[in-house]
């Protein structure tokens, strides 16, 4: 079975202060990838996700992360966070040989300072 | 309006005890899905369903029922709630692409379960 590995369990940034958060998997086929966040007491929604085709992907609120095939990674990146980007934030993947399931990473929450 | 909802938001119990909670979701997508949060697990998947009458496990399916008789609604049952299963619970629901191309899954608020 595939795994998804976060490496930071916590962050504490400074406003402004560029941030990026690591995700590995462990499956070696075609894998559609997810980065979903969870604000303080509400529900996960999605950051961004990636099928195919440009390995940068750009989603809401500034938010990027890279596909690097090679090191079966999908990590999250922000040049400047907010105050409002305290979250968790989870990497999620999908591997083709798994359906319609999801295999989240244990997540990582991030708090900015003001 | 449209969405997904789960029901209760918040619930106590204690060890033995049966507790279903509800899931519904207004967009007709085919699959649901209920993970449990834990803190240092992320979210896991329990059980899942492709469209009605149609369910699988997950990986902690251990402990658990679901059902799925209309599309819109998908419960969760606790047959004999026991305090490992304690935990926040998310619904989630998703459309697969042509292809059966997972596409994004949509989460509801959660419920929040206490087992004494």
């Amino acid at each position: 079975a595939q795994s998804v590995s976060q490496h930071n369990h916590h962050v504490i940034l400074s406003e402004a202060a560029s941030l990026e958060l690591g995700c590995n998997y462990s499956y070696g086929g075609t894998v559609n990838l997810f980065w979903y966040v969870q604000y303080p007491g509400q529900h996960l929604q999605l950051l961004l996700k990636y099928f195919s085709g440009d390995p940068l992907v750009k989603g809401i609120k500034g938010f990027e992360a890279e596909f690097i095939k090679s090191k079966f990674s999908f990590n999250l990146r922000k040049p400047s966070v907010q105050w409002s980007d305290t979250a968790e934030y989870f990497c999620a993947v999908n591997a083709g040989n798994a359906g319609n399931m999801l295999t989240f990473g244990g997540g990582t929450r991030l708090m900015v300072k003001p | 309006d449209a969405g997904i909802t789960q029901s209760p938001r918040y619930k106590i119990t204690e060890t033995g005890r049966q507790v279903t909670l509800m899931c519904h979701q207004t967009w007709s997508h085919s699959y649901m899905f209920w993970y449990r949060q834990d803190l240092g697990h992320g979210l896991r998947l329990i059980y899942y369903s492709a469209a009605a009458d149609i369910t699988d496990k997950g990986e902690v399916p251990d402990g658990y029922v679901v059902s799925r008789s209309k599309t819109e609604n998908f419960p969760l049952t606790l047959e004999s709630a026991t305090r490992s299963q304690t935990s926040v619970y998310f619904c989630a629901s998703s459309e697969p692409l042509r292809g059966g191309i997972q596409e994004t899954q949509y989460f509801g608020p959660g419920t929040r379960l206490l087992v004494l």
